[in-house]
């Protein structure tokens, strides 16, 4: 079975904390991906990994970085983390020569304070 | 770029019904329908994906059906028992990290 870990299931940090938020996958996966999920928005596309060190912005990148230093791990990094950023984030992972499914973590529940 | 719109975004059945959710998109280039099941608390979990090539497939109670004319595919669960309750997503891709996901419903299956 394909394993996405995102290690942190519940954060509350402060207004201005840099946040960061890791997902492991194990599957030798070559693509991966940081989504944002609100409720009545649905999923958005923050950033996205073909590659290591390589990325691409997704739907809604501001206030976002990203970082994949080795295939397995992709982290999301909030530079200065603000309210409006309180949200759940998921973690997927996809192969690139098998189509496009692409596979999910638990997500992780930020709140910003 | 690509909309998806999907319906109903609330699903009320008595167990052993039926449920369908319908999804629309507009990109023509799509070519990969997943759908999602998302437990509270949880990730979403694929369950099932059809392919623009195929019409129709099946595993065991879920099936999806594709139309491409229309620009339409739906989600049929029969047989409904209470541990479907969940959220549902749909979504349309035409390409690796191009994915465009439905708003979900939120299926209830009433004992």
């Amino acid at each position: 079975d394909v394993k996405v870990t995102q290690s942190s299931r519940y954060l509350v940090k402060r207004t201005g904390e840099k946040v960061f938020l890791e997902c492991v996958q194990d599957m030798d996966h070559e693509n991966m991906f940081w989504y944002r999920q609100d409720p009545g928005l649905g999923l958005r596309l923050i950033y996205f990994s073909y590659d290591v060190k390589m990325k691409e912005k997704g739907d809604i990148p501001e206030g976002y970085s990203v970082s994949r230093e080795k295939k397995e791990r992709f982290s999301l990094i909030l530079e200065s983390a603000s309210t409006n950023q309180t949200s759940m984030y998921l973690c997927a992972s996809s192969l690139a020569d098998r189509g496009n499914t692409i596979y999910f973590g638990e997500g992780s529940w930020l709140t910003v304070v | 770029g690509e909309n998806v719109e999907q319906h109903p975004s609330t699903l009320s059945v008595q167990e052993g019904d039926s449920a369908v959710i319908k999804c629309t998109y507009s990109d023509s280039a799509s070519n990969y329908f997943p759908w999602y099941k998302q437990e509270l608390g949880k990730g979403p979990q694929l369950i099932i994906d059809i392919r623009s090539n195929v019409g129709e497939k099946k595993d065991q109670r879920i099936a999806v059906t594709l139309n491409k004319t229309a620009k339409h595919f739906s989600l049929h669960i029969t047989e409904t028992q209470p541990e479907d309750s969940a959220v549902y997503f749909c979504a349309a891709s035409k390409s690796v990290n191009q994915f465009y996901f439905g708003t979900g419903t939120s299926l209830t299956v009433i004992p």
